[in-house]
């Protein structure tokens, strides 16, 4: 069964250092979304892109985040300088796009951040 | 915006108890309403969804009711098991533009 993909599964920095993350959607799936959870909270979206094009990053911290999808296939997820409140669970999520019907996403497993 | 409210954890019962986790939402429109667990370590699966109104999602003995005159969207399961104890969120999404607004999560123990 196909899966997304997410790399590494735990990342422990320390504030002010860079962090990335990747993710690998669902073959064919042109819709990827990364999230934010913390812990005891729900996750909440950061990006979402369509094919390469960003659709809306209305909740990304762009002045340390940022996110790319170049070939509009795998992304890539970066925090530069990292900071101790950035410590999260960072999911992605992939839905294919197919007219008339809700397309549902399908999560990896997440990347788990700590910040020292 | 759209907001979704869940019942507080956590939530513990006896294996075969009858579960209730309530959620309710505030939303534009007419949003498609879900039931997503998450399992230790694992991502989020989604468990059940209803798209409109008086709809019932349903899923490895899971129920929930899309309820628009109450804006509520509650899980119920009739005999839980050892092995349902996971996170529970409940989220919705909006028809052409599927990003998800996800509650705070319930965090469910069943005990033998």
């Amino acid at each position: 069964e196909a899966e997304v993909a997410q790399s590494p599964r735990y990342k422990i920095t320390e504030k002010s250092q860079a962090v990335a993350f990747w993710c690998d959607p669902i073959s064919g799936h042109a819709t990827l979304y990364w999230y934010r959870q913390i812990l005891g909270q729900g996750p909440e979206l950061l990006v979402q892109f369509q094919d390469e094009s960003v659709v809306d990053d209305s909740q990304l911290p762009k002045d340390r985040f940022s996110a790319e999808r170049l070939k509009g296939v795998d992304s890539t997820l970066k925090i530069q300088p990292a900071e101790l409140g950035d410590s999260a669970m960072y999911l992605c999520a992939s839905s294919p796009t197919q007219a008339g019907g809700y397309n549902e996403q399908f999560f990896g497993p997440g990347t788990r951040l700590t910040v020292l | 915006g759209d907001s979704v409210t869940q019942m507080e954890g956590p939530v513990t019962l006896s294996e075969e108890a009858f579960l209730t986790i309530n959620c309710t939402y505030t939303a534009t429109g007419y949003p498609s309403l879900f039931w997503y667990v998450q399992y230790p370590g694992e991502g989020l699966q989604l468990l059940l969804k209803a798209t409109k109104a008086d709809d019932k999602g349903s899923n490895k003995g899971f129920e929930a009711t899309y309820r628009k005159e109450t804006t509520s969207f509650h899980l119920e399961k009739g005999s839980v098991q050892v092995s349902d104890s996971a996170v529970y969120f409940c989220a919705l999404g909006h028809f052409g533009n599927e990003k998800l607004t996800f509650g705070t999560g319930t965090r469910l123990t069943i005990i033998p």
